[in-house]
């Protein structure tokens, strides 16, 4: 178990400019999910993946934002035309089955800075 | 979701038991009481979960009062390493996301 990696760990980028993230789930999970943390707040929820099928897109996820996990392995969030309001720490976790029960595996996260 | 509430923050000394509350008055019976921590800089990490009985794994305890209007977590031995934010959140398992609140920030103090 090398546990979820995303990269990078740290973006800062200039307003609208187009920034993608990634992540590396452990290996035999098959739900994915995206949380949002800004500074102060727990974390939110943005969207998430049984395989490779995106189950849901929380309100939060503007048309800005898009996410894919191509072949139910890796997965990236973009964010197109960035605005200062998406600075925030994007978190990735994964787990191994459809059930909340089922312990969700989070990683370090990417720290996103729109100037 | 039932809507959970904790302290903002509170401090302990290390080597002593952290008993930490959570108010979750309006959950329902398919509800669960999941605990997470966040320690600074790191992605939340899993503490335990329970649904009626109270619970114990090699990290804490869950006691959860009978009428499941409230909880408390307890680190049996807190170390300047547990310091962090304690998040309690409700959820049924069926469900698939966490609904994080703003947590409890717990300062383990030597």
């Amino acid at each position: 178990d090398t546990g979820v990696s995303q990269d990078p760990r740290h973006k800062i980028t200039k307003r609208g400019q187009n920034v993608t993230f990634r992540c590396d789930p452990i290996s035999e999970h098959n739900r994915l999910y995206w949380y949002r943390q800004t500074l102060g707040q727990g974390p939110e929820f943005l969207t998430y993946f049984q395989n490779e099928a995106q189950l849901e897109k929380s309100r939060l996820l503007s048309d800005r934002f898009s996410a894919e996990r191509p072949k139910g392995s890796f997965s990236t969030l973009e964010i197109q035309r960035t605005e200062q309001g998406d600075s925030a720490m994007y978190l990735c976790a994964s787990s191994r089955d459809r059930v909340l029960t089922d312990t969700q595996y989070f990683g370090p996260g990417t720290r996103l800075t729109v100037l | 979701d039932a809507k959970t509430t904790q302290p903002p923050s509170m401090d302990c000394a290390e080597g002593r038991a952290a008993n930490l509350p959570c108010n979750h008055s309006t959950i329902s019976g398919n509800e669960y009481v999941y605990w997470y921590r966040q320690i600074h800089s790191q992605g939340p990490q899993y503490i335990i979960h329970g649904l009626k009985n109270n619970e114990t794994n090699e990290m804490a305890s869950l006691i959860i009062t009978e009428d499941r209007k409230s909880s408390t977590l307890i680190l049996p031995h807190a170390t300047l390493r547990d310091t962090a934010v304690y998040y309690c959140i409700a959820g049924r398992s069926n469900d698939y996301k966490l609904s994080f609140g703003a947590g409890t920030t717990v300062t383990v103090r030597a």
